[in-house]
């Protein structure tokens, strides 16, 4: 069974960098059939596509975070980053990696349980 | 960017009855393209529906998606005790372009 783990920091100072991995277990992140990627969703709100990353190292973002933006993939510790720069009260939010599929409909099919980070002096 | 509008914000009904979630897309979208998660309070969202049409694994058939275009369908048949959740709409597009609906919820009367 595939399984996701969040880990990283649960509190960042504002106009710090926020820095969270990803750690795919029962399954090799390596699969051609999927993306790898980061949802955020701030405490009461819906949910935010943040970026997606291809075992190769291709990699996409929402438009509205790209310049803060910066995902990566290990493919030999089985696992994906992801940085966010300077970071304010607004990135405050609990943030998922999730296993997108990559050909008949990019959907996310399997989800890590999901990490507070909260931004605060 | 395509916007997917939600409606209702809240659907208020009783165990049994039938609930009928809507999903709005500001452009057309590709029915390959087309999700619906389903998230409970402290848990991670989970996969319903994919190919607007198709149901996830292990999903109870009481579950269906329909539409296509601009409007799409989330229908719950009888409504379970556990059914009563947020239900988020997700739509995947060129450029690449991924965006999630601001949610239903689904709340017993």
């Amino acid at each position: 069974q595939l399984q996701l783990q969040e880990s990283g920091p649960g509190l960042v100072k504002p106009s710090e960098t926020l820095s969270l991995t990803c750690t795919v277990s029962g399954g090799s992140i390596s699969s051609s059939s999927y993306y790898w990627g980061w949802i955020r969703q701030p405490p009461g709100k819906a949910l935010e596509w943040i970026a997606n990353i291809f075992y190769s190292g291709s990699t996409y973002y929402n438009q509205s975070l790209q310049s803060r933006v910066t995902i990566s993939v290990d493919t030999s510790k089985n696992q994906f980053s992801l940085k966010l720069r300077s970071v304010t009260a607004a990135d405050t939010a609990v943030y998922y990696c999730a296993r997108q599929e990559g050909f008949y409909g990019y959907y996310f099919d399997y989800w890590g349980q999901g990490t507070l980070v909260t931004v605060s002096s | 960017e395509i916007v997917l509008a939600q409606s209702p914000g809240t659907l208020s009904l009783s165990p049994g009855e039938r609930a009928t979630l809507s999903c709005r897309a500001s452009q057309s979208v590709s029915s390959s393209y087309l999700a619906w998660y389903q998230q409970k309070p402290g848990q991670a969202p989970r996969l319903l529906i994919y190919g607007a049409s198709s149901r996830a694994t292990g999903i109870p058939d009481r579950f269906s998606g329909s539409g296509s275009g601009t409007d799409f369908t989330l229908t719950i048949s009888r409504l379970e005790p556990e059914d009563f959740a947020v239900y988020y709409c997700q739509q995947y597009g060129s450029s690449p372009h991924l965006t999630f609906g601001g949610g239903t919820k689904v709340e017993i009367k």
